[in-house]
């Protein structure tokens, strides 16, 4: 089955710094790479998602990419402000989603 | 978000106690989840239903059972409570987009704590 990695564990920035967060997977056939924030105490969120036939999606502060080749994905987060500390999941799918382990950003007023 | 519910939100059971979790969605999305999370970790997949009639095995479904009584309720029964299920558990619900991707919705999760 399909195996998503997610780095760093924890990521730590200034407020107003840039925010990057990579993940890679497993199998080739995956097609859909949603992106989930869950703050403390509370469900995850979708954020924002690709899908494979795009190479990049933005909205607002966020964004992300995508390559197919090297079978990873990345969220990027720009002028980043507290509420944006979190837990990110990725996720990848073929038919099911698969998620990775989390990583927790911390943004330092 | 689709709208998904879970009870109760909150509960605190025995080890050895039978215990059921419910969940509901009311979008008519035919796929439905069950999730833990354990403290700091991810999400491990416990059971999923593509249908009524389709039920699977996730990556830790020992100890756990599920129920689709229909589309719109999942539920999740542990048999015997033992403390390392405890954890906060999430439904979610699948339902295709307009280019026919799963998008996947959480309930708002029920934090089980087994003494």
């Amino acid at each position: 089955g399909e195996n998503v990695e997610q780095h760093p564990s924890t990521l730590s920035v200034q407020e107003g710094d840039s925010a990057v967060i990579k993940c890679t997977y497993s199998d080739s056939a995956s097609n859909y790479f949603p992106w989930y924030k869950q703050e403390l105490g509370k469900r995850p969120q979708l954020i924002i998602d690709i899908r494979s036939n795009v190479g990049e999606k933005k909205d607002q502060r966020i964004a992300v990419t995508l390559n197919k080749t090297a079978k990873h994905f990345s969220l990027h987060i720009t002028e980043t402000q507290p509420e944006d500390s979190a837990v990110y999941f990725c996720a990848a799918s073929d038919n099911r989603l698969a998620f990775g382990k989390g990583n927790q950003v911390v943004v330092i007023p | 978000d689709a709208d998904v519910t879970q009870t109760p939100r909150n509960r605190i059971t025995k080890t050895g106690k039978r215990i059921m979790l419910e969940c509901s969605q009311t979008k008519g999305h035919d796929r439905m989840y069950w999730y833990r999370q354990d403290p700091g970790l991810g999400l491990q997949l416990i059971y999923y239903s593509f249908d009524v009639k389709d039920i699977n095995k996730g990556e830790i479904s020992d100890g756990y059972s599920v129920s689709r009584q229909a589309q719109a309720k999942f539920s999740l029964s542990l048999e015997s409570a033992i403390p390392n299920q405890t954890a906060l558990y999430f439904c979610a619900t699948g339902a295709l987009d307009r280019e026919e991707y799963y998008e996947q919705y959480f309930g708002p999760g029920t934090r089980l704590t087994v003494t």
